[in-house]
């Protein structure tokens, strides 16, 4: 079945590390990847998006990388502040749709 | 431009009560998802609508549940006889069109005694 896992449920780093959270997918059909942040008590907020035809796409202290042959996906985040400290998701999109399938998320706490 | 609105924020119903769950999608936004969230899980799609159409329900339970999205007002989405089953954070979004960026409203978030 479709399914988006992530290795590790809670990273802790300190405050101006770099952070790197990984996420597995499994449908090969997805063509489109998105990492969202979710504050306790809020709903999801977009950080990055790559699609299938890129293998790295960087934001502001955001970096996204995909590596399709072995379906996965990370979210690399530079010099983590403390206001970084949330759950991360990652979720898919199979081709065609808008549909997205979520991960079960990863809790990045910083400390300072 | 209001971001995505929801309400209400929380809700708490008795077993066997009704829930109805408002979202307000972005101006200028035709598409509407309805996701559910349990503790410390990632969210699940239930619902895809569009104005007046519903266009993948296929995460949708096949009782109890219906959603809509009328030419005009909000997203309505209904829960009949909830269960305690049903507490959850209930998210929407809205988008666009097809494969633009979803944008997420705060939840509601739903409790069952």
């Amino acid at each position: 079945g479709e399914s988006v896992g992530l290795h590790l449920p809670t990273l802790s780093v300190q405050e101006g590390d770099n952070s790197i959270i990984n996420c597995a997918y499994s449908n090969s059909a997805s063509d489109y990847f998105i990492w969202y942040k979710q504050e306790s008590g809020k709903g999801p907020q977009f950080i990055i998006d790559i699609r299938s035809n890129m293998d790295k796409r960087q934001g502001q202290r955001v970096t996204v990388l995909l590596n399709k042959t072995v379906k996965h996906l990370s979210l690399q985040i530079a010099a983590t502040q403390p206001g970084d400290s949330a759950v991360y998701f990652c979720a898919e999109s199979p081709y065609n749709t808008d549909k997205l399938i979520f991960g079960t998320g990863t809790r990045l706490q910083v400390f300072p | 431009n209001a971001g995505v609105m929801q309400n209400p924020r929380h809700l708490v119903r008795r077993r066997g009560q009704e829930a109805r769950l408002r979202c307000s999608p972005m101006k200028g936004h035709s598409h509407v998802y309805w996701y559910r969230q349990l503790p410390e899980e990632g969210l699940k799609f239930m619902v895809y609508l569009q104005k007046e159409n519903i266009i993948d329900e296929s995460g949708m339970p096949k009782e109890r549940f219906s959603a809509e999205f009328p030419k005009e007002g909000p997203s309505i989405l209904r829960i009949q006889q909830v269960v305690r089953g049903d507490s959850a954070a209930y998210f929407c979004a809205s988008l666009p069109g097809l494969r633009d960026e979803q944008y997420f409203g705060p939840g509601t978030r739903l409790t069952v005694t």
